[in-house]
């Protein structure tokens, strides 16, 4: 079975610091690697995603993530924060199996921007 | 091009009795997914279903069913609601079902069992 662990439950940054938020997973097989965010009163929206190729993804609003097979890791690091980044932020696994594409979400962690 | 939909947005019910809760798809899309996200934690799947058939299941009990109908929307059942129900239900849509495929979320319907 697959798990995502979020070490990270409530990060508090000021403004223009840089943010890192782990996360790692358990699965014997080849996964695709996911970070969502959820804004206060909004919807899931996806961040970025990694499938293959370079580990290191971009995705938006200057997002990145990268993805250390040895360590099972896929962290999302951000170089400056703006308060319009507080929410929250979910990593998420799915099994790369035929006919399987249901999602394995962390706990999240609450990133609190403080201008 | 409208997005992942559901309704409603918020309900209230009591132990015992049963709930529906609708989901249409984004346009294009074919799968529909549910999850369920309990206060503080992240969203846990439920099942999917892909052309009309319950596809993937996860750790949840037979009071948890579904349907999807063939302008491929789709309904979440729960029956004997119990207090633990209460959460923010969320819908997913994909193409396919196929694991490449990206699953767009709604914005929940948020359930309050009393």
């Amino acid at each position: 079975a697959q798990s995502v662990s979020q070490h990270n439950h409530h990060v508090i940054l000021s403004e223009a610091a840089s943010l890192e938020l782990g996360c790692n997973y358990s699965y014997g097989g080849t996964v695709n690697l996911f970070w969502y965010v959820q804004y206060p009163g909004q919807h899931l929206q996806l961040l970025l995603k990694y499938f293959s190729g370079d580990p290191l993804v971009k995705g938006i609003k200057g997002f990145e993530a990268e993805f250390i097979k040895s360590k099972f890791s896929f962290n999302l690091r951000k170089p400056s924060v703006q308060w319009s980044d507080t929410a929250e932020y979910f990593c998420a696994v799915n099994a790369r199996e035929a006919g399987a594409n249901n999602l394995f979400f962390g706990t999240g962690t609450r990133l609190t921007v403080i201008p | 091009d409208a997005g992942v939909t559901q309704s409603p947005t918020h309900l209230i019910k009591t132990r015992g009795q049963q709930v529906t809760l609708r989901c249409s798809p984004k346009s294009g899309h074919d799968t529909v997914s549910w999850y369920q996200q309990a206060l503080g934690q992240g969203p846990q799947f439920i099942f999917q279903y892909y052309e009309e058939e319950e596809r993937q299941r996860g750790n949840f009990p037979d009071r948890f069913s579904g349907h999807q109908f063939p302008n491929y929307s789709s309904e979440l059942n729960v029956n004997a609601l119990l207090l633990g129900d209460s959460a923010l239900y969320l819908c997913a849509s994909s193409f396919g079902g196929f694991w490449e495929e990206t699953q767009y979320f709604g914005p929940g319907t948020r359930l309050l069992v009393l």
